[in-house]
């Protein structure tokens, strides 16, 4: 079985600031792991992933993530906000079980960047 | 090359309505995978199809719900007699992958919002 934790549903960050958006996975299993974009009435974009590697990785619109396989993590970074990445973001993992693969989603953040 | 394409886009049904939501796969993508969405609860997995075969439904609410992927034409999420907790938004996702072989991307089609009165 696997599963992933966003513990935070809502994160409010001022337009320029830093903001961490914070994702915990569990698996029995090796896991990839992705982050997701979902802009109002859209579908699902890839921001980033990580399969193998450096542990540290960079996505699209200047987004970042740093797997940590000790504390189980994939924490989503990027150093100063636009208000143009309001929007949801999910944390993703994706493991071989039963042979065949299989994504989990978390719950999601929200994101809003104040002007 | 077209991506996932879903449809229709909003949908609407009173209560004991049949709803019948269509996704058409990215050209050469033989999986497909659904996807709710409901309010404050993140995306769900519902079920996993290749075509004509369904691997993994253990998302699937056991009553009313069925899916298909036939070998012609597109994926079919079905909900017969349809209740105002169905409203969600239905997403699908495809991938070219072959059993075994690790690929990293899904590709989302942009949703069914569906609305039961």
């Amino acid at each position: 079985a696997q599963s992933v934790t966003q513990l935070d549903s809502q994160v409010p960050v001022f337009e320029e600031a830093p903001v961490e958006l914070r994702c915990n996975y569990s698996s029995s299993v090796s896991v990839y792991l992705f982050w997701y974009v979902q802009y109002p009435n859209q579908g699902l974009q890839l921001l980033l992933k990580y399969l193998s590697g450096s542990t540290l990785v960079k996505g699209i619109n200047g987004f970042e993530a740093e797997f940590n396989k000790s504390q189980t993590s994939f924490h989503l970074r990027k150093p100063s906000v636009h208000i143009s990445d309001t929007a949801e973001y999910f944390c993703a993992v994706r493991s071989l079980l039963g042979g065949y693969q299989k994504v989990t989603f978390g719950t999601g953040t929200k994101l809003q960047v104040i002007p | 090359n077209a991506g996932v394409m879903q449809n229709p886009r909003h949908l609407v049904r009173r209560r004991g309505q049949e709803a019948r939501l269509r996704c058409s796969p990215m050209k050469g993508h033989s999986h497909v995978y659904w996807y709710r969405q409901l309010p404050e609860e993140g995306l769900k997995f519902m079920v996993y199809l290749q075509k004509e075969n369904i691997i993994d439904e253990s998302g699937m609410p056991k009553e009313r719900f069925s899916a298909e992927f036939p070998k012609e034409g597109p994926s079919i999420l079905r909900i017969q007699q349809v209740v105002r907790g169905d409203s969600a938004a239905y997403f699908c996702a495809s991938s070219p992958l072959s059993q075994g072989v690790t690929n990293e991307k899904l590709f989302f089609g942009s949703g069914t919002q569906l609305s039961v009165l």
